[in-house]
Order: structure tokens, then sequence, then C-alpha cells
């Protein structure tokens, strides 16, 4: 079964501090990866978009790392800001399958001062 | 170039009522998503459509819900005799191309049914 799993469901860290998101999936045949970050009230934005052949992407202060052997992905944020606090949402697009959409239910951050 | 529009950002509705939430794509976008998010849960799929086309609906609940893209004029998805069940916020995305390509978001439409 195509699957999107996130770790950890949710996630209090100091301002300033790093953290790291993951995302394990079993869907295949696989096409891309993208993660999501979802303000309180908001629509999702993208922040970043891997393809099979790229290992590491970074968008500012984020930075997004895939694992196609392992199927594994993760989202790193750098020296973080009471604006990260948000959903992230790690999405995966099937091959086949008309490029359905495989959406994870997301990792809740918390900045703190 | 403005964003993907949603209106009404709120709307309450008593049970047994109609709910029709429109979504306007980004300009030049020709593909539009319809998703549903329970409170404390995430996005789920339920339909796509292209102009005056649906082309994947397996998402959407079987009786009461419907959406279209016609021509001219915003997506509408349709939701009649609401109950409480459906209370959520229903966002709307489109992309540029075919297949499921870049999605843009609009801010979404919070349904609350009384």
């Amino acid at each position: 079964k195509n699957q999107v799993e996130q770790s950890p469901q949710s996630l209090i860290i100091l301002e300033g501090k790093n953290c790291t998101l993951q995302c394990n999936y079993t869907v295949s045949p696989f096409s891309n990866l993208r993660w999501y970050k979802q303000d309180t009230g908001r629509g999702p934005v993208s922040l970043t978009i891997m393809t099979f052949s790229e290992n590491t992407k970074s968008n500012g202060r984020y930075t997004a790392t895939l694992d196609a052997d392992t199927k594994q992905s993760s989202l790193h944020i750098t020296a973080s800001q009471l604006s990260d606090s948000a959903s992230y949402i790690c999405v995966v697009i099937h091959a086949g399958n008309n490029r359905k959409l495989i959406w994870g239910l997301g990792t809740s951050l918390g900045v703190n001062p | 170039n403005a964003g993907v529009m949603q209106n009404p950002r709120h709307l309450v509705r008593r049970r047994g009522q109609e709910a029709r939430l429109r979504c306007s794509p980004m300009k030049g976008h020709s593909h539009v998503y319809w998703y549903r998010q329970l409170p404390e849960e995430g996005l789920k799929f339920m339909v796509y459509l292209q102009k005056e086309n649906i082309i994947d609906e397996s998402g959407m609940p079987k009786e009461r819900f419907s959406a279209e893209f016609p021509k001219e004029g915003p997506s509408i998805l349709r939701i009649q005799q609401v109950v409480r069940g459906d209370s959520a916020a229903y966002f709307c995305a489109s992309s540029f191309s075919t297949g499921y390509n870049e999605q843009f978001f609009g801010p979404g439409t919070r349904l609350t049914v009384l």
C-alpha cells in the first residue's frame, strides 16, 4: 500500500535551535517528493521538490535530503525562528496512477522564545 | 499575478442546507484539485478537474458531494444536505500542466455546520 509516514508527530524547540523532521514512504513507483509548510489557518506552501536523482536541496534555512534506496527523506531547519511554527507535510508523488499525490499527516512544529 | 483564490473564507450552514465553495485558479492554470482537512488531521484528496472534465474523483464521497470546473468561471465544490461531519477546511489547489505537477494552494474555506 502506498503510504507516507512522518515523525515526530509534534515537536517543540527553542528559538535559534535546529531540528530535523523525518519522512518514510512506501510509494512505488516514485516520481518526486515535496515538503510543504502549512501555517495555522492557511493553505500549504511548497518548500522543496526533489526528484529521484537529488540527494539534497536547500531553500534558505530549510534543507531537505532524500535517500531513494531506503525511501526516507528529512527536512532540516537551521536556526529556527518563531515564524517556523507550523505543520510540515511530506508529499510523495506516485509515478503511475495518474501521478497521484500521497500526503503524510505532517509534523507540528512549535518554536518557543 | 494573483494566487489561487477561494471564497468564501468562512461559511456557516445549518444541517440540511447546501454549501457552495468557489475556487479561482492561478492565471494560466487549467487544473484544479480539491482537498478536505478535518481538525487535527492531514489533507485528504477529493477530486481533480480540468476545464469541463473530472479527471479523478476517487476521494469524493459518493453522495451529497459534487464538483465542477466550467469553461468560464471558478471551480465549484458543492455539498448538499450538509451534516456536522462536513465541518472542515476545504482547500483548492491549481497547477499549470497535466498530471499532479506542482500545486499552488488557496487559503481555504472553513465550513462550519451547526
